[in-house]
């Protein structure tokens, strides 16, 4: 069963609107993580936003914040106010367990295209 | 700091060729990591090292090899490539102690294997 799961494999958005990319995931821990990787067409993996299992609050960093609902087994990403260079792949990620960074799991990516 | 350093950026190779792909991180970090990204796939863990002398297997570990003789180089061998492996690999670090541990990721080797 997969672990980690994107239902999007594509997405529109109008610049300077709000968008929603789902990643819902699968675990047996009670302690996990959940990341959330840019990857623009250069290549390189930009780390965007985590969220820790037993965080109470919603991460947010900036522009983007992360929908946490653990009952739903769903961390979304919200990217608010979307710009042109928010177009990109976008993956959602988990750490199972303590201490267990090294190895993460990643969905299939969604990728997002900003339209001016 | 250079972060993540990856070489080469690209490599094509024969089938049955052997090949090693480096990777070299400057922050201390304990916790090394391989990972190959196929097209339109996410990434894919193959091997991972918590510090020098300790290697172990990812999902995909079946026709690579490693070693970890230093905390900051962590290269990945390519025993005799097959198409298959034709890929993106990239290298990643992090550091040990707390339950948020931040994935730094090379900018990748994309290899092709003909």
């Amino acid at each position: 069963a997969q672990k980690i799961t994107q239902t999007q494999p594509g997405m529109f958005v109008q610049e300077k609107e709000a968008v929603t990319l789902d990643c819902t995931y699968d675990t047996s821990d009670q302690s996990y993580g959940l990341f959330w990787y840019k990857q623009p067409s250069s290549g390189e993996m930009i780390f965007l936003i985590y969220q820790g299992s037993y965080d109470e609050q919603n991460a947010t960093e900036g522009r983007y914040s992360l929908n946490f609902q653990k009952a739903r087994k769903s961390a979304n990403l919200v990217i608010s106010a979307s710009q042109l260079g928010d177009s990109a792949m976008y993956f959602c990620a988990m750490r199972e367990g303590e201490d267990s960074s090294y190895k993460l799991i990643f969905g299939s990516g969604t990728r997002l295209l900003v339209r001016p | 700091n250079a972060g993540v350093t990856q070489t080469p950026k690209f490599q094509v190779l024969k089938t049955g060729q052997s090949m090693t792909l480096q990777c070299a991180q400057d922050m201390n970090h304990e916790y090394m990591s391989w990972y190959r990204q196929d097209p339109g796939m996410g990434l894919r863990l193959i091997h991972y090292s918590v510090g020098a002398g300790i290697t172990d297997q990812g999902e995909v570990p079946n026709g690579y090899n490693v070693s970890r003789s230093t905390t900051e180089d962590f290269p990945l061998r390519l025993l005799s490539a097959a198409p298959s492996q034709t890929s993106v690999y990239f290298c990643a670090s992090s550091y040990e102690g707390t339950a948020f541990n931040e994935q730094f990721f090379g900018p990748g080797t994309r290899l092709t294997v003909l």
